[in-house]
């Protein structure tokens, strides 16, 4: 157990929906990464937050946005879903938000849009 | 721009046998190199990584990997395989210099046969 959580465990919607995943850090951690893993694409850097801030964005679509609350928590947030969208999403945490420290991953969330 | 290659998509071996899974990256500073494990169902945990300092870093489950400045290759290895490593491998590279995101590989399946 990586000491991170995420939920839901699994989603399943229709195209055109919107839906929020939920990502609980590590105790202590302040940084928080969202990745998208499909079978075709691998595994994709979304976005990443330090301390409620953003600090770097990968490969993110305008439809997807997220943020990190005061308490360190994040959600990531998937609007006018696709097909496409399905996938697989993991939030990871790190004590520090700079290059060097180690990710813990949490279990997923993984998507299905019908 | 950073990148991370991971030549093949599967590595089979027997148990007992050693194994190498390969890994090479492209960065413009001094790399951070990580290795994460991805078993079934289930999210990525960190292996092992190098910082500086010695070449040959030493990680969880017996596994170790090589940094090679001048090939640009941190391959992953483990003397003796055991059947409960086959699993998927990701090799990853991060800036040195401050950058924040951190590049996975494709992966590499494991698989070991009995």
């Amino acid at each position: 157990d990586s000491g991170v959580t995420q939920t839901p465990k699994h989603l399943i919607t229709a195209t055109g929906q919107r839906v929020t995943l939920r990502c609980s850090p590590r105790s202590g951690d302040l940084s928080v990464y969202w990745y998208q893993q499909s079978l075709d694409q691998g595994l994709q850097f979304l976005i990443q937050y330090y301390n409620g801030e953003e600090r770097a964005k990968g490969n993110i679509l305008e439809r997807f946005s997220a943020q990190q609350f005061p308490d360190l928590h994040s959600e990531l947030n998937l609007s006018s879903l696709e097909l496409g969208d399905s996938a697989l999403y993991f939030c990871a945490s790190s004590e520090e938000g700079r290059a060097g420290y180690e990710q813990f991953f949490g279990p997923g969330t993984r998507l299905t849009v019908l | 721009a950073q990148s991370v290659a991971q030549p093949e998509d599967q590595v089979n071996v027997a148990e007992g046998n050693p194994l190498t899974v390969k890994c090479t990256y492209s960065v413009s500073g001094n790399p951070y190199l990580f290795w994460y494990v991805q078993y079934p169902n289930r999210g990525l945990q960190f292996l092992l990584k190098y910082i500086t300092g010695d070449n040959l870093v030493k990680g969880s489950y017996g596994f170790e990997a090589e940094f090679n400045k001048s090939q640009t290759s941190f391959h992953l290895k483990k003397p003796s395989a055991l059947v409960s490593d086959s699993a998927l491998y990701f090799c990853a590279v991060s800036l040195a210099s401050g950058g924040f995101k951190t590049i996975f590989g494709a992966g590499t399946r494991l698989f070991v046969k009995a």
